[in-house]
């Protein structure tokens, strides 16, 4: 069965520190999706990261970067000197692959992070 | 990508009453949805999948007469909280299977 766990309930930070969040996943499948979503107090989904089960490669995007691992099935994202408009919620998810990605999400239990100013 | 447009954005409503959330594939046809649910402080949990012209298929524990999902085209699936009580209070979002990754905007229900 696929889980994702995500460690930290809640962090707080103080801006321009930089924090990363954990994502440790269980599936088993050789072939699967990992994700991360931004959920900002309005709640919304706000899409960040979709990789596959077979591109390890680190990725950067601007103050955002993503570690994969599969030897330890984490998939980790770090924000760097963070700012208050990142307070929010970040969900890592797995999806199992298909054909057409007709799979369901299975969601983490989020990570509500804090930027104090 | 594709986008998804949830309606409305929220919606207050008296117990007992029903309540239609809509979903609308707007750039792309849809013939699998998912509707997920998220309880205050809590993560998404995958509530049905619905299907283009046939019956939904719901998770464990959700009840398919409570939560009516109706798929009648390939740009439109609705869920209908019948019968709504102050613990069917949440936020209910919906996401389209074609790219994999977009979710709509959400709903958030507050039954009174």
């Amino acid at each position: 069965a696929q889980k994702v766990t995500q460690a930290q309930t809640e962090i707080s930070v103080v801006e321009k520190e930089d924090v990363t969040l954990d994502c440790v996943y269980e599936t088993r499948d050789t072939t699967y999706y990992l994700f991360w979503y931004k959920q900002p107090p309005s709640g919304e989904l706000v899409f960040l990261i979709r990789r596959n089960s077979f591109d390890e490669q680190n990725e950067i995007s601007g103050r955002y970067s993503w570690n994969f691992q599969k030897s330890t099935s984490s998939f980790n994202f770090t924000i760097t000197a963070s700012q208050v408009v990142d307070s929010a919620v970040y969900f890592c998810a797995l999806s199992e692959a298909s054909f057409n990605y007709g799979q369901n999400f299975v969601f983490g239990p989020g990570t509500r992070l804090s930027v104090l100013p | 990508g594709a986008v998804v447009s949830q309606h409305p954005s929220w919606v207050i409503c008296k117990s007992g009453t029903s309540v239609k959330i809509e979903c609308r594939s707007l750039d792309f046809q849809a013939t699998t949805m998912f509707w997920y649910r998220q309880f205050p402080k809590q993560s998404l949990m995958l509530m049905a999948t619905s299907n283009e012209g046939s019956k939904a298929t719901y998770e464990q524990g959700v009840e398919k007469d409570k939560f009516l999902i109706n798929h009648a085209s390939l740009t439109l699936s609705t869920l209908t909280v019948t019968s709504a009580h102050p613990e069917d209070s949440s936020f209910y979002i919906c996401s389209e299977t074609n790219y994999g990754y977009t979710f709509g905007s959400g709903t958030r229900l507050t039954v009174v």
